[in-house]
């Protein structure tokens, strides 16, 4: 498998439910992101991991939880979410973290909280 | 503070048609940038990018031109396929805070036959 694999692609969860999201990276990158997309907004960065330790932490809410185990794996913990969590959840990686770096993106997890 | 600034969609074509599609920036520095496409169902792809003033991007038969001038980087195709349908946003990395993206809104292309 090559690129950034994301899973699930679709998940569905009540406001009481504990998920997790998982992405993989598959390019031999150092850095990792979170990206939550949502409808007629911008992509909105949530979290960046370089060489497995946190970097930004975009003043996300604490019921998002990240986890970066080793350079190809990062994880969103998910908890007690709000419907207007509601999002496609985009992980992408890069080479560095550098101005001219190039992110590579995965085909996101579309979240619906009930 | 840094921002992207897109043409709103849908912008909607005729195959062969050309393609313009405007993208402003405000930045310090010299910022990279970048067009991303993502087509139905998917995530992001890179399209093209350019990192510094006057330089070119090109990629599938679109271009884009880093303008310092004007600070743009409009996105331009000249003749357009069915299968060029999607939404395209351009980005910035600021050379000043290195991690992040900047993404504009997006703007969604439909090109009919």
């Amino acid at each position: 498998e090559t690129g950034v694999t994301q899973t699930p692609r679709h998940l569905v969860m009540g406001m009481t439910n504990k998920k997790s999201l998982k992405c993989e990276q598959h390019l031999g990158h150092n850095a990792m992101y979170w990206y939550k997309q949502s409808a007629k907004k911008p992509l909105e960065l949530m979290f960046v991991y370089n060489f497995k330790e946190q970097t930004e932490n975009n003043s996300v809410p604490s019921r998002f939880s990240p986890e970066c185990p080793n350079s190809s794996h990062l994880f969103l913990h998910l908890h007690t979410l709000q419907p207007e969590d509601s999002a496609l959840y985009l992980c992408a990686s890069s080479q560095g973290s550098g101005s001219t770096d190039t992110q590579y993106f995965g085909p996101g997890t579309r979240l619906t909280v009930l | 503070g840094d921002s992207v600034t897109q043409m709103e969609g849908p912008v909607t074509l005729s195959e062969e048609a050309f393609l313009t599609i405007n993208c402003t920036y405000t930045a310090t520095g010299y910022p990279s940038l970048f067009w991303y496409v993502q087509y139905p169902g998917e995530g992001l792809q890179l399209l093209l990018k350019a990192t510094k003033a006057d330089d070119k991007g090109s990629n599938k038969g679109f271009e884009a031109t880093y303008r310092k001038e004007t600070t743009s980087f409009h996105l331009e195709k000249g003749s357009v396929q069915v299968s060029d349908s999607a939404v395209y946003f351009c980005a910035l990395s600021a050379a000043s805070n290195t991690d992040k993206l900047i993404f504009g809104t997006g703007t969604r292309l439909q090109v009919f036959p």
